[in-house]
């Protein structure tokens, strides 16, 4: 299974709403990495998992809470978001043999709407 | 930090070769890589080059310089399906992470 997987496809949200975004791989991958992409734009690092613990956070805002349960699922909390908060958002896992160069999974993305 | 830089479009025909430069800089380089990105999808991978020279992989190759911080994704036998956006990225050994170029929009016409 080279898949990752993300739920929902597709999610339109108010302001005030709260939700949250799903990833899953079963690829034996322990990194793993939320992405948010613009229209046209390339994709823009937010969160690293590495063996289940945030290693890197791109100083996102808190609107924005990442959370990795176990090794094969990763969450994305969203809360009080802006309308610029609308983006493609994308997860991605890897092996985390040697640096940040190795080959990423990327899942189909989550389309979010802020209304 | 990082930053790379690629062209922002490139056009060619079908059944031409085409050529992707990315200039790169980075501290604690860890190699270079390619994505593909076709409109509504996901990036994928295409490939990867942690030392000098050339790496080929069917119809697409990829070349890197580390003296030169340079390096290309060159394309042959273009077909209608490769027009996409190409990324190169940079790993960082420090951030075990990926730094994304801006991206290249490649149409093939026919």
């Amino acid at each position: 299974d080279t898949e990752v997987t993300q739920t929902p496809k597709h999610l339109v949200m108010g302001m005030t709403n709260k939700k949250s975004l799903k990833c899953e791989q079963h690829m034996g991958h322990r990194a793993m990495y939320w992405y948010k992409q613009k229209a046209k734009k390339p994709p823009e690092l937010m969160f690293v998992y590495s063996y289940e613990k945030l290693s890197i956070n791109e100083s996102v805002p808190s609107r924005f809470s990442p959370e990795c349960p176990n090794s094969s699922l990763l969450n994305l909390h969203l809360h009080a978001l802006q309308p610029e908060d609308s983006a493609l958002y994308l997860c991605a896992s890897s092996h985390l043999r040697g640096g940040g160069g190795n080959e990423q999974f990327f899942g189909p993305g989550t389309r979010l709407t802020v209304l | 930090g990082q930053s790379l830089e690629q062209p922002s479009e490139v056009t060619a025909v079908e059944g031409a070769i085409v050529q992707i430069n990315c200039t790169y800089q980075t501290s604690g380089f860890y190699g270079l890589s390619w994505y593909q990105q076709h409109d509504g999808g996901a990036p994928t991978f295409l490939s990867y080059n942690a030392l000098d020279g050339l790496e080929e992989t069917g119809r697409f190759s990829s070349f890197l310089s580390r003296s030169d911080s340079y390096g290309y994704l060159l394309l042959q036998e273009l077909q209608m399906k490769d027009s996409a956006s190409y990324f190169c990225a940079v790993g960082d050994t420090g951030r075990r992470a990926l730094t994304f170029g801006s991206g290249t929009r490649l149409q093939v016409q026919p």
